[in-house]
């Protein structure tokens, strides 16, 4: 069935350093890859998306590139600040499959002056 | 336009007793997905309603179910409560029809449910 791992947190960053948190999926098919957010206390709320190979999603400094000959989506931010501090999940979601997303673990990132 | 909303926040319950959640999806929106997420499992697909009709379902026991109105409002009703149910129930909505290549989900903030 599908799957998504990524990295295991938690991950402490000093603010303005890079991050890179790596996810990899097993899909049937070409499915869409998803970077979502959560804040303490919230639900999930989407930061990025790409829908097909080769396509990269940008959202408030963040990207991921969609690569399919490595079945990956890795997330990097070039400067972190303190506001990032949250829990990144990485999502699949098959295509034609209805609207059910697949994900991974979570990775805790934590931000500090 | 209004977001996903989700009632009750919070919730307490004893074991073997049952309790009904509530989802308000965006207005406009069809497609309701219910997850549950726990720090040991993390986030597990529940099932999802489109239309009124269940589309799909994970890997829950049967006394995990939903339902959803003309409305699209959806309700899912867990049965003979577990400590193991106690968690974090999310909905989120969609206006795809999810037959495409966008499954784009819009999360509301969760009902906390602990079991004692």
């Amino acid at each position: 069935g599908d799957s998504v791992t990524q990295m295991e947190g938690p991950v402490t960053l000093s603010e303005e350093a890079f991050l890179t948190i790596n996810c990899t999926y097993t899909a049937t098919g070409y499915p869409s890859l998803f970077w979502y957010v959560q804040y303490p206390g919230e639900g999930l709320q989407l930061l990025l998306k790409a829908t097909k190979a080769d396509d990269k999603g940008s959202n408030k400094g963040f990207e991921a590139t969609y690569r399919k000959e490595t079945t990956s989506f890795h997330l990097e931010k070039g400067s972190v600040q303190v506001s990032d501090s949250a829990v990144y999940f990485c999502a699949l979601g098959a295509r034609g499959g209805g609207n059910k997303l697949t994900f991974g673990t979570g990775t805790q990132l934590k931000v500090e002056l | 336009k209004a977001g996903v909303t989700q009632t009750p926040r919070y919730l307490i319950k004893t074991r073997g007793q049952q309790v009904t959640l509530s989802c308000s999806p965006i207005s406009g929106h069809r497609s309701v997905s219910w997850y549950q997420q726990t720090p040991g499992q993390g986030l597990q697909f529940l099932f999802e309603y489109f239309s009124e009709t269940q589309r799909n379902k994970g890997n829950f026991p049967g006394r995990f179910s939903g339902r959803q109105f003309s409305n699209s409002r959806s309700e899912m009703n867990v049965s003979t409560l577990e400590l193991g149910d106690s968690a974090l129930y999310l909905c989120a909505s969609s206006n795809n029809p999810g037959t495409g290549a966008d499954n784009e989900q819009f999360f509301g903030p969760g009902t906390r449910l602990t079991v004692l």
